[in-house]
């Protein structure tokens, strides 16, 4: 069975750094794109960026392109995302999502970690 | 980008009824390549339909996807109690991928 395990809700003060990890378990990690989901508080979907952890091949989407980072680890199996100074506009849920194996949609979900910036 | 508008925002239905939701775009999607999911409170996004009609493994058969081009719906046959939530249609035609804003299903 396909399951994405993420880290822990963080509280963290404006300009602090973050790095939240998404660890998978049941397929071939190396053989999937992972992608990372934002949903602001009451709000919608959007798609930060994707990385395919088989050659750390990493695509951002255009309002997220230098606001974070995202990178793998293929020895364990783990996503993670990361922010340099975070910002009270960061403040959502972050999903990490498998991509489909030919198609671009996302099969499988993390539970979701919540963070929170504030002063 | 490529917008997605659903619509309506808000559906408020009974159990037992039918239910159409839209979702349309601002450009051709060629492939059908849309998919939807759905979201109940305080649980992550779950894919339904993927190729605009495909259901994902376990979406009951109630739940039925259609539509090509620029529009789309997702028509839930008979409302079960567990089907009140939030429903977002996704493109992936084309880059940057995109979400509609949600269509939130309630109970009337």
């Amino acid at each position: 069975e396909v399951q994405l395990v993420q880290s822990g809700a963080e509280v963290k003060k404006p300009g602090e750094s973050l790095k939240i990890s998404c660890k998978a378990y049941g397929y071939s990690f190396t053989t999937y794109w992972i992608g990372w989901v934002r949903q602001m508080p009451g709000k919608g979907l959007e798609l930060m960026g994707v990385i395919y952890p088989g050659d750390s091949d990493t695509r951002y989407s255009p309002s997220f392109r230098g606001q974070v980072t995202i990178s793998a680890d293929k020895s364990i199996s783990t996503a993670f995302l990361q922010w340099s100074s975070l910002k009270a506009s960061d403040t959502a849920m972050y999903y990490c999502a498998r991509r489909a194996s030919s198609r671009e949609y996302f099969e499988s979900l993390g539970q979701g970690t919540l963070v929170t910036v504030s002063s | 980008d490529i917008v997605l508008t659903q619509s309506p925002a808000t559906l408020s239905l009974s159990p037992g009824e039918r239910a159409t939701l839209s979702c349309g775009a601002s450009r051709d999607v060629s492939s059908s390549y849309l998919a939807w999911y759905q979201q109940k409170p305080g649980l992550a996004p779950r894919l339904l339909i993927y190729d605009a009609s495909t259901r994902a493994t376990g979406t009951p058969d109630r739940f039925t996807g259609s539509g090509s081009g620029t529009d789309f719906t997702l028509t839930i046959s008979r409302l079960e109690p567990e089907d009140f939530a939030v429903y977002y249609c996704q493109q992936y035609v084309s880059s940057p991928i995109t979400f509609g804003q949600g269509t939130r299903l309630e109970i009337k």
